[in-house]
């Protein structure tokens, strides 16, 4: 079956420090791996994406992703948070071979503290 | 990227009554989904619709509580039918990004977000 686990509800992290946002997926055949985020009374912001190529993806707001095949990960980075950057983040897989059907994480509250 | 519309973006329904939401896009799409976050929960993919066919619904989701309708390819509605206290949710559409399922994310409208008393 596929799923997508977000295994931290909340991260912490001070203005300027580095920041990491953990996902790890199970899916069937090769996975396509998103993030979004979401700000509150939003809808969901795309961020990034990885398809195949280079593990390391980098996509909006200075927010990159390293895909880890072999410990099924796929972890979102940032060098240096923001305040601005506090919002509820996704995780999502989609099946290589079914277009139209996502799975999404239970998503992680980032805090960016002053 | 496409621009998704919602509306209404928000509403106080009472229960029992039904409320359908809105969603209209920039450019033609083929299929546009429908998904329901519940309250600090993740998406749940409701149903995919097509334009000139039913819509498909995922396990969990009937047509009779979720009736949808594709008129044209720019315009989806979704209903949600004798609510109940458990249908607050947020109600999101979706289409596939211009670069079609093969490559593509998911772009979201804003959301209606329903609080049903």
């Amino acid at each position: 079956a596929q799923s997508v686990a977000q295994p931290e509800d909340q991260v912490n992290v001070a203005e300027g420090n580095p920041l990491t946002v953990k996902c790890t997926y199970s899916v069937s055949g090769n996975p396509y791996l998103f993030w979004y985020v979401q700000y509150p009374n939003r809808g969901l912001q795309f961020l990034l994406k990885y398809i195949t190529g280079d593990n390391l993806v980098k996509g909006s707001y200075g927010f990159e992703a390293e895909f880890n095949k072999s410990q099924t990960s796929f972890h979102l980075k940032k060098p240096s948070a923001l305040v601005s950057d506090s919002a509820l983040y996704f995780c999502a897989v989609r099946e290589g071979y079914n277009f139209n059907k996502f799975y999404f994480g239970s998503g992680t509250k980032l805090n960016v503290k002053p | 990227s496409a621009v998704i519309s919602q509306k209404p973006s928000r509403d106080i329904c009472q229960r029992g009554t039904s409320l359908t939401i809105q969603c209209q896009v920039d450019s033609q799409v083929t299929m546009m989904f429908w998904y329901r976050q519940q309250p600090g929960q993740s998406l749940t993919l409701i149903a995919t619709a097509n334009q000139g066919s039913e819509a498909t619904y995922e396990s969990g989701f009937v047509i009779d509580k979720f009736p949808i309708s594709r008129p044209n390819l720019t315009f989806s509605t979704l209903t949600v039918s004798n609510m109940s206290p458990e249908d607050s949710s947020i109600y999101l559409c979706s289409v596939h990004s211009a670069g079609g399922p093969g490559t593509g994310e998911l772009f979201f409208g804003e959301g209606s977000r329903l609080t049903v008393l």
